[in-house]
């Protein structure tokens, strides 16, 4: 089944360029990967999304490995607003259902 | 405010009795999504609707758990015979049926069971 894989939590200084990693080795061939975002007692907020190409834009970055096991959302120049559990989601493929895992909880120091 | 909205936003309930949370999605999206989240988790997909029609349900959505989207509009997720472990965040989405299925979500309904 679909999964994803991240790091519980990272630090980050604030201004610096946030890498997040996500492992979805389990990816279908035509899925594509989302980032979302949860600031504490928020909904979700969608970031970015890709299938193979990096993307960009004025968020993020996504830079998404050949094989497509595995991809990274960069965060140019962090601030404390960008505080948040960042979740990469995959979609089961031939389903509408969507598999968040657990995030990453990014904290941004000053 | 355009958006996603829910409500109610907090429901305190006891052990036993039946709630209903509803959400009115963006009003020209046509997907709608329910979600429940707990402590530290991430969110867990409940069930789809295309319009009207449930296309799909988890297995976590069990027996006492039921959710309707009458006229293609708003909806509605009713647990019956709460329990405690029903308490969580319950998220509502929606999204258009057409390209890239960004989900846009509502603030989320939490419920305790006590």
């Amino acid at each position: 089944d679909a999964k994803t894989t991240q790091p519980p939590s990272m630090d980050c200084a604030e201004g610096r360029a946030a890498n997040l990693p996500c492992n979805h080795s389990t990816i279908s061939g035509n899925e594509y990967v989302y980032w979302y975002r949860q600031i504490h007692s928020q909904g979700p907020q969608y970031i970015i999304h890709g299938l193979k190409n990096n993307e960009t834009n004025e968020m993020a970055s996504l830079i998404i490995t050949e094989d497509r096991k595995s991809s990274t959302l960069i965060l140019p120049h962090a601030t404390l607003r960008d505080t948040a559990v960042y979740y990469c989601i995959v979609r089961v493929s031939g389903t509408y259902k969507y598999i968040f895992g657990t995030g990453t909880r990014l904290k941004v120091l000053a | 405010d355009t958006g996603v909205s829910q409500d109610p936003r907090h429901k305190i309930t006891k052990r036993g009795q039946n709630v209903t949370f509803r959400c009115d999605p963006i009003s020209e999206h046509n997907r709608l999504y329910w979600y429940r989240q707990t402590l530290g988790q991430g969110p867990e997909f409940l069930t789809y609707f295309q319009n009207e029609a449930q296309l799909e349900k988890s297995r976590l959505l069990s027996d006492r758990f039921s959710a309707e989207r009458p006229k293609g509009s708003f909806s509605t997720l009713e647990i019956q015979r709460t329990e405690q472990g029903d308490s969580a965040m319950y998220l509502c989405a929606s999204s258009l049926a057409t390209g890239v299925y960004e989900q846009y979500f509502g603030p989320g309904t939490r419920l305790t069971v006590t």
